[in-house]
C-alpha cells in the first residue's frame, strides 16, 4: 500500500467513549499532522510531529491527545469529546516541516460524529 | 501573522468553461503558496506550488496560477473545466523562514453540464 492511510475512515461516538484515530505513510517521511478540517472553515492544523518528537500543539484541548511511535506511524486519542468535535480529521506527512521542498501528503480522513 | 483568504467560498461554471478561484494572502515576509485539491471523500493532493522564480505556475490537470506579489494575490486558472474538476479548492502559504502551512478556507468548484 502507498501513501496515507487513515483507519477508521467513518467514526461515531458518544462523548463518554474513548477511541483512536489511526495514520500511517508509506512515503518514508519524518514529518506527520493533524488537520481537524470543519465545514466553511480553514484547515485547522492540530499537532506537529517531526522525527517522532512533537513540535507544535496548536492549543488544542487536551481531550485529543496525539501519538507518535515512530516516523511512519501517528494516533489521535479520543476521549470525552463534545459534538463541536465533529468534523474530518485528516493525517498528512511531509519530508520534514522545515524544507521548502514541503509539500504534504494527505490522507483520505477520518469523518467523526460526536452524539 | 499570515493569513489566506479565499474570495469566494463556490463557483459553479458550465463545463468547458475558464474559472478563476481567488486567493490573496498577508505575510510580512516572502512565503511560498501552493493550491490544493479535495475530491469528494478524498485528502488534499497537491495541484502546484510557487517557491522562486517565475510567476505563473503550471500543476497538474491542466491547472496553472500566478505570482503577483504588489497584489499579494496567487489566483488559480484553468482555461477549460471538466465535469472531473469538481471538488474543493484550497489555497495555502507558508512563509520561508516557517514550518506551519497556513490554509484557506477553501473554494468549491461545482462543474455543470
Amino acid at each position: 500500500e502507498t501513501g496515507v492511510t487513515q483507519t477508521p475512515r467513518h467514526l461515531v461516538m458518544g462523548m463518554t467513549n474513548k477511541k483512536s484515530l489511526k495514520c500511517e505513510q508509506h512515503l518514508g517521511h519524518n514529518a506527520m499532522y493533524w488537520y481537524k478540517q470543519s465545514a466553511k472553515k480553514p484547515l485547522e492544523l492540530m499537532f506537529v510531529y517531526n522525527f517522532k518528537e512533537q513540535t507544535e500543539n496548536n492549543s488544542v484541548p487536551s481531550r485529543f491527545s496525539p501519538e507518535c511511535p515512530n516516523s511512519s506511524h501517528l494516533f489521535l486519542h479520543l476521549h470525552t469529546l463534545q459534538p463541536e468535535d465533529s468534523a474530518l480529521y485528516l493525517c498528512a506527512s511531509s519530508q520534514t516541516p522545515r524544507t521548502v521542498q514541503e509539500t504534504q501528503y494527505f490522507g483520505p480522513g477520518t469523518r467523526l460524529l460526536v452524539l | 501573522a499570515q493569513s489566506v483568504t479565499q474570495l469566494d467560498s463556490q463557483v459553479p461554471v458550465f463545463e468547458e468553461a475558464p474559472v478563476e478561484l481567488r486567493c490573496n494572502y498577508s505575510s510580512s515576509v516572502s512565503v511560498y503558496l501552493f493550491w490544493y485539491v479535495q475530491y469528494p471523500n478524498q485528502g488534499l493532493q497537491l495541484l502546484l506550488k510557487y517557491l522562486s522564480g517565475s510567476t505563473l505556475v503550471k500543476g497538474i490537470n491542466g491547472f496553472e496560477a500566478e505570482f503577483n506579489k504588489s497584489q499579494t494575490s496567487f489566483h488559480l486558472r484553468k482555461p477549460s473545466v471538466h465535469i472531473s474538476d469538481t471538488a474543493e479548492y484550497f489555497c495555502a502559504v507558508l512563509n520561508t523562514g516557517g514550518f506551519k502551512t497556513i490554509f484557506g478556507a477553501g473554494t468549491r468548484l461545482f462543474v455543470k453540464a
